[in-house]
């Protein structure tokens, strides 16, 4: 069975623009969630979908936002960026919710200029 | 407030030697506790998942314990290898709910093995 994926794995952008980051589950997994990782902060919750609806969100600004579609995949987008953004984007999947295994994909490194 | 801590922040050790992580944590209800190991730039991966009746659970060269009384884990390496340089963190998922926002996260240990 294939692993999460996430694309793109690697991507620079400049102050102001916005990206999207796109995670797919592991076949049959309906919960993903998504993890700012940054080497001071550490692995920060970003926000569940399950079942294509929101279930909670971590303490982000506004500017943070995602969605899930049907097939489970899940999209985040970050608009307005600001160099803070620059990390380790995390996506996780879970059969069901979060709350027992994940299993969490490569990660997309984003650097903002 | 929930939290996790660990240490210690980074370790190096000589290939071959053993080596223990510790994490503390303050999580409350508690639901299980799970250890992932996380390569440069990669994704974390599972070693293993404990629930409060469970003291030890091993994974190959990897062992972890748990004391639910003193709310305290530790994850034993033996025999170390070059591959088990990664970064080592320690997640404890509060009961109720069962969603990603019940989950609290150690910052991790940085272990780096020599040769």
């Amino acid at each position: 069975k294939a692993g999460v994926t996430q694309t793109p794995r690697y991507l620079i952008k400049t102050r102001g623009q916005q990206v999207t980051l796109s995670c797919s589950p592991i076949s049959g997994h309906r919960s993903v969630s998504w993890y700012q990782q940054t080497p001071g902060q550490g692995l920060q919750f970003l926000f569940e979908y399950f079942s294509e609806t929101q279930r909670n969100k971590g303490n982000f600004p506004g500017r943070f936002s995602g969605r899930q579609f049907s097939n489970s995949r899940s999209e985040m987008n970050v608009s307005t960026l600001e160099l803070g953004d620059s990390a380790l984007y995390l996506c996780a999947s879970s059969l069901n919710r979060a709350g027992w295994t994940q299993y969490f994909g490569p990660g997309t490194r984003l650097l903002v200029l | 407030k929930n939290q996790v801590e660990q240490s210690p922040q980074s370790l190096i050790i000589l290939e071959g030697k053993n080596c223990t992580l510790q994490c503390n944590y303050t999580v409350s209800p508690f639901s299980n506790l799970r250890w992932y190991k996380q390569d440069t730039g990669r994704g974390p991966v599972s070693l293993t998942i404990m629930t409060f009746s469970e003291n030890t659970k091993s994974n190959g060269r990897y062992t972890a314990t748990l004391d639910a009384d003193t709310k305290q884990s530790s994850l034993h390496i033996t025999a170390s290898q070059l591959s088990d340089s990664a970064s080592y963190i320690c997640v404890v998922s509060a009961d109720g709910g069962g969603g990603a926002d019940g989950l609290t996260f150690g910052k991790g240990t940085h272990l780096i093995i020599q040769p």
